[in-house]
């Protein structure tokens, strides 16, 4: 079956500009989240979102940082003003359930390369 | 917060051997994941235990839940192997993970 997607897969933007990036999870998933990947650095967690819960947004590192989940589904992560220091690899993950803790599904990822 | 160290940080080694990647934890947890990523950067799940052993091929986890201990073997190692190996835990109370800074893994042919 078809797995968590993003897009773009890349994203060369100048300073000061706005960016969305897009997560489609895996159908019926409930969660989703968004987690970055600095160059030479670990992943590190931005928000995440349980079915019409509120969302989790501790780890958003600015507030030129949003996300947002519409109908339970697709999400989308918004920077504003990007600085250079945005720059990054964005990955989306979902799972189903979390009566019990479920095992996350990786997209793919944006590269977002911030000039 | 969870801090998650991995052991070693990088590690070559030849075709054909045993590699053993390690990790400890801070403080409880219900599961720990194993991920892979390859040097195109997708991330792939390899598995979530919350006890015991889990094995996949040449694959495996282990998990001790009382000194917060993970390891992850692969046998007859293979240069396809070579990736970076990541293990994540979840917080305490909510399910976001918390990374290990993730093993490189080389193996020459």
């Amino acid at each position: 079956g078809a797995g968590v997607s993003q897009s773009p897969s890349n994203k060369v933007t100048e300073k000061g500009k706005d960016v969305e990036l897009r997560c489609d999870p895996i159908s019926g998933h409930t969660a989703l989240y968004w987690y970055r990947q600095s160059l030479g650095q670990g992943l590190e967690f931005l928000i995440y979102f349980q079915g019409n819960s509120a969302p989790d947004k501790s780890g958003l590192p600015s507030d030129r940082f949003s996300a947002e989940r519409t109908g339970g589904s697709v999400s989308t992560l918004t920077i504003q003003r990007t600085q250079q220091e945005d720059s990054a690899v964005y990955l989306c993950a979902s799972s189903s359930d979390l009566s019990d803790y479920n095992e996350q599904f990786f997209g793919p990822g944006t590269r977002l390369t911030v000039l | 917060k969870n801090e998650v160290e991995q052991s070693p940080q990088n590690l070559t080694a030849q075709e054909g051997e045993f590699i053993t990647i390690n990790c400890s934890y801070s403080v409880g947890i219900s599961a720990l994941h194993w991920l892979q990523q390859h040097p195109g950067g997708g991330i792939v799940s390899l598995f979530m235990l919350s006890s015991g052993k889990k094995k996949h091929g040449r694959l495996i986890a282990t998990i001790n839940i009382q000194e917060k201990h993970s390891s992850l073997h692969i046998t007859a190692s293979h240069p396809r192997d070579s990736a970076v190996y990541i293990c994540a835990v979840p917080n305490f109370g909510n399910e976001k993970l918390t990374f290990g800074t993730g093993t490189r893994l080389t193996i020459i042919p």
